[in-house]
C-alpha cells in the first residue's frame, strides 16, 4: 500500500552543524510533499512544503530537496539549533483531495 | 488568528468504555480531518470532511469509531467501545485548499487518550 518511510530514527547532532532528514516515499502519483516539527506534547508545525514540478526550495534555514526519480526527499536544516530539537515527518499527498500521509518520523536531538 | 482547537487535552477511561473528542476548525476552513497518531509513529488519517461531507473515512474502523460535522463548523470524533489499542494522541486539522488544492494542513495540540 501506500506509505511513506524514513531512513533513520534518530539524529544527534552539535549545535551549529547542519542536519539532514531523509525520507522515501512510495506512491509515484503524490505530487506535493511537506515537511512537519513535532515537539513533545504538541501538534505537528507546517515547515515546508514543495511541489512535484520542483526539486528544491529554501526557506528561512531550511532547504527541501525532491528526488522524483528514486522517491525521496530530504530537509536540510543549516546551523541546528536546541530548539530544533524535536520529531520530523514528511508527508505526501497522492493527490487525492488533499490529504497527507506521514512517515514515521525521525527523532533530531541537538546537543549544545 | 486563532488556531485549531481540541479538547479535552487528555483522557483516561477503561477499556469498553466511550470517548469523545471535540475539534474547532480555524474559521473558513472547509476541510477538517482527524488523524491518529499512535506513540512513536506518524498521524495516520481517519476520515476527512470538506464542509459537512464525509471525503474520505476508508480507515476509520466504523465499528467502534464515529465522526461528524453537522453544520461544517466544528467536529466531533466518537469511540464507543474503547480498545487498549485505541490509546493515542487525537489530532485535528484544517485546511483552505479544498479537494482540488495543495496546502498546509494546520494542526491543532491533539486529544490524548490512554485506555486501561
Amino acid at each position: 500500500g501506500e506509505s511513506v518511510g524514513l531512513h533513520l530514527p534518530t539524529l544527534s547532532v552539535q549545535e551549529g552543524d547542519n542536519s539532514i532528514i531523509n525520507c522515501a516515499y512510495s506512491n509515484s502519483a503524490s505530487d506535493y510533499f511537506i515537511w512537519y516539527k513535532q515537539e513533545s506534547g504538541k501538534g505537528p508545525q507546517f515547515i515546508i512544503d514543495i511541489r512535484s514540478n520542483m526539486d528544491k526550495r529554501q526557506g528561512q534555514r531550511v532547504t527541501v530537496l525532491l528526488n522524483k526519480t528514486v522517491k525521496h526527499l530530504s530537509l536540510q536544516i543549516a546551523a541546528t539549533q536546541p530548539g530544533d530539537s524535536a520529531v520530523y515527518f514528511c508527508a505526501e499527498n497522492p493527490n487525492q483531495g488533499g490529504k497527507l500521509i506521514f512517515g514515521q518520523g525521525t527523532e533530531l536531538s541537538v546537543k549544545p | 488568528e486563532a488556531g485549531v482547537a481540541q479538547s479535552p487535552r487528555y483522557k483516561i477511561i477503561e477499556k469498553r468504555q466511550s470517548v469523545a473528542f471535540w475539534c474547532n476548525p480555524i474559521s473558513g476552513h472547509a476541510t477538517l480531518y482527524w488523524y491518529q497518531q499512535i506513540l512513536g509513529q506518524g498521524p495516520k488519517l481517519l476520515i476527512q470532511f470538506q464542509n459537512n461531507g464525509v471525503v474520505d473515512d476508508s480507515q476509520l474502523p466504523k465499528d467502534r469509531f464515529s465522526a461528524e460535522r453537522l453544520k461544517g463548523v466544528d467536529s466531533t470524533l466518537k469511540i464507543q467501545p474503547a480498545k487498549l489499542e485505541d490509546s493515542a494522541v487525537y489530532l485535528c486539522a484544517s485546511s483552505s485548499s479544498g479537494l482540488a488544492g495543495h496546502g498546509e494542513l494546520f494542526f491543532g495540540e491533539g486529544s490524548r487518550l490512554t485506555v486501561l
